[in-house]
């Protein structure tokens, strides 16, 4: 399995509504990513985890709450949303910085 | 801290052109270097790759070789085809271990007429 599975592909959701998005990766990777991309932009980091620790946060608002149950899947909560946190949202993994980052197909988020 | 250049877009080109997208870093180390390929409405998938100095990628009929003395990583197709059309970004990595971040230059998009 060489993939990174995201779900669910798509996903509105109101400023008042909790939501979660699920990555799930099986190919051994010990660290995983979110990514936020706007239309037109390259990924912007938010979270990243190393040995299921959260090692990385890049000053994300609280009202995304990353989770990581185990080594094979990532979550990221939403709660309280604002129109302008609609984006893609991608995960990725990483074996080991010289082998490139394996990135999910993303779940699109629209808050209404 | 570390940066990626890439050339301003978009690019068209007709199909069987010859595709140059240029790409330079700044860096403090001795970074890996990437090219991600977006195909429209899709995430993002590794096109190549380069680890070290003089180091060429390549990979559906692309290549870019790793140039530290110009700090670059130009992206070359000899002939792009139809299906070739998608954002290109060229990406670096620190060697700092398994959560090491990559940083991405703005993406160029390309479209290629038939």
């Amino acid at each position: 399995d060489t993939e990174v599975t995201q779900t669910p592909k798509h996903l509105v959701m109101g400023m008042t509504n909790k939501k979660s998005l699920k990555c799930e990766q099986h190919m051994g990777h010990r660290a995983m990513y979110w990514y936020k991309q706007k239309a037109k932009k390259p990924p912007e980091l938010m979270f990243v985890y190393s040995y299921e620790k959260l090692s990385i946060n890049e000053s994300v608002p609280s009202r995304f709450s990353p989770e990581c149950p185990n080594s094979s899947l990532l979550n990221l909560h939403l709660h309280a949303l604002q129109p302008e946190d609609s984006a893609l949202y991608l995960c990725a993994s990483s074996r080991d910085e010289g082998y490139g980052y394996t990135f999910g197909s993303g779940t699109r988020l629209t808050v209404v | 801290g570390d940066s990626v250049t890439q050339m301003e877009g978009p690019v068209t080109l007709s199909e069987e052109a010859f595709l140059t997208i240029n790409c330079t870093y700044t860096a403090t180390g001795y970074p890996s270097l990437f090219w991600y390929v977006q195909y429209p409405g899709e995430g993002l998938q590794l096109l190549l790759k380069a680890t070290k100095a003089d180091d060429k990628g390549s990979n559906k009929g692309f290549e870019a070789t790793y140039r530290k003395e110009t700090t670059s990583f130009h992206l070359e197709k000899g002939s792009v085809q139809v299906s070739d059309s998608a954002v290109y970004f060229c990406a670096l990595s620190e060697p700092t271990g398994a959560n090491s971040k990559l940083t991405f230059g703005k993406g160029i998009t390309l479209s290629v007429r038939p």
